[in-house]
């Protein structure tokens, strides 16, 4: 079983739709939850990190942790043609080292 | 600030053949890491060093793989011999604190090996 696992895609939503993006992970010891983003061609960048259980907001994206359940998911709101891009979740464990998830390829249509 | 400089971005070798890359961190950006990532799969990180000592690579193929960060800032990642399974992209990225806290990657060199 793979520390962290996310659903490859891809996804294609109409522009304005809600989009929600998931990832499962079995390490307890995980204690930051990240999500990046990855346009074709580039590196990821961070777009949100959050520490505990709950929600985190930053304008049209939402990330959501459960540590009970060991799941995370990042929603975008009213999404944009320039949201489309690949979105990788990463997770770091107590030694700082990351685990990264295979991404989700994400299109969103005008 | 600039980002996180990498050379070349592109490069097709064949099998056996030899390769390097080159990354500039951020300046005064003391950890640097190189990361593959497969087509289709996340980023697997393969050296991590601090300042110029190499703090994790334990991931790091080292029969073919070799890296090193001379004075602690360019960093180079070589490849010798390379083989197929080989064929991804190599990100380098910074970070200057905790990574959570500001962690850059590069484009990446994409590499393809034939």
């Amino acid at each position: 079983q793979k520390e962290v696992e996310q659903d490859p895609g891809p996804l294609s939503v109409p522009e304005g739709a809600i989009v929600s993006l998931n990832c499962t992970y079995s390490n307890s010891a995980f204690q930051y939850f990240m999500w990046y983003r990855q346009y074709s061609r580039k590196g990821p960048e961070l777009l949100m990190y959050t520490y505990s259980s709950g929600n985190k907001e930053d304008g049209r994206f939402t990330a959501q942790v459960d540590k009970s359940s060991k799941y995370i998911s990042l929603f975008i709101r009213d999404s944009q043609p320039s949201d489309s891009a690949t979105y990788l979740c990463a997770m770091l464990d107590t030694g700082n080292q990351f685990y990264f998830g295979t991404g989700t390829s994400l299109t969103v249509i005008p | 600030e600039a980002g996180v400089a990498q050379s070349p971005r592109y490069k097709i070798i064949e099998k056996r053949q030899s390769v390097a890359f080159w990354c500039n961190p951020i300046s005064g950006h003391a950890t640097l890491y190189w990361y593959q990532q497969i087509l289709g799969q996340g980023p697997k990180l393969l050296i991590q060093f601090q300042n110029n000592g190499v703090v994790d690579d334990s991931q790091l193929p080292k029969d073919r793989f070799s890296a090193e960060r001379l004075k602690g800032v360019d960093s180079t990642l070589k490849i010798q011999p390379a083989k197929l399974e080989d064929s991804a992209v190599y990100l380098c990225a910074s970070s200057s604190g905790p990574p959570i806290l500001g962690y850059t990657f590069g484009s990446g060199t994409r590499l393809t090996v034939v």
